[in-house]
């Protein structure tokens, strides 16, 4: 079936450090978007990305689609405490079903 | 309302009994989800509404899960006989429609004792 795999699961940054979470399908995807929970909320929409190659910025946070839309990329530049959390790609199959990436849990050590 | 409403916020129950959860979604949103999320994993697709039909319940884990829609608004999920490993928290989502934002709400948690 259907899959988009999300790596890491974990990654423990000191403050001020990088982050990148990568997510990886086999088959083309439609679209990405991107979501952050918290720890003890619930996700939260980020963003979206529909064109191929697309990169879009928000302050820190760097989003990229594959030249091939088979992949898609969140990075933070300089991360800071208000980053902890779990960040999750999905992706709309077309059907309405939103599948999700097992997530990437984010800790910064301040 | 201006969000995604659950209830109940908190569920704790013996195994074997029944349990309904809520979902009141955005007005106006024709596009309705819910997803099951364990402790420290991801998003689980149960089940997804457009109007009140559902043209996937491939999420549903077993015939003890069921999901109704009515009105095109709120909808309720039904775990009948509930096990020990049916303890999650429950997520609804809605949407305007297909590949618009969806909005979360704050989840169900249920604890089966």
């Amino acid at each position: 079936g259907q899959q988009v795999m999300q790596i890491p699961q974990y990654q423990h940054v000191q403050e001020g450090e990088d982050f990148t979470t990568y997510c990886n399908s086999s088959t083309t995807l439609s679209n990405i978007q991107w979501y952050k929970q918290r720890p003890g909320g619930h996700p939260v929409f980020l963003i979206q990305l529909v064109k191929s190659g697309e990169v879009k910025k928000q302050k820190r946070l760097t989003f990229q689609f594959g030249e091939a839309k088979k992949n898609s990329s969140l990075h933070i530049t300089a991360t800071q405490t208000t980053d902890v959390g779990t960040y999750f790609c999905a992706e709309d199959n077309q059907g309405g079903k939103l599948i999700f990436g097992q997530g990437t849990e984010l800790s910064v050590k301040p | 309302g201006a969000g995604v409403s659950q209830s109940p916020s908190n569920k704790v129950t013996e195994k074997g009994k029944d349990v309904e959860l809520r979902c009141d979604p955005i007005s106006g949103h024709t596009a309705l989800y819910w997803y099951r999320q364990s402790l420290g994993q991801g998003l689980e697709f149960l089940i997804y509404f457009q109007g009140n039909s559902a043209p996937d319940k491939s999420g549903l884990p077993s015939d003890r899960f069921s999901a109704e829609r009515t009105g095109g608004s709120v909808s309720t999920l039904t775990i009948q006989r509930t096990q020990q490993e049916d303890s999650a928290v429950y997520l609804c989502a809605s949407s305007l429609g297909r590949a618009a934002t969806i909005y979360f709400g704050e989840g169900s948690w249920l604890t089966v004792v």
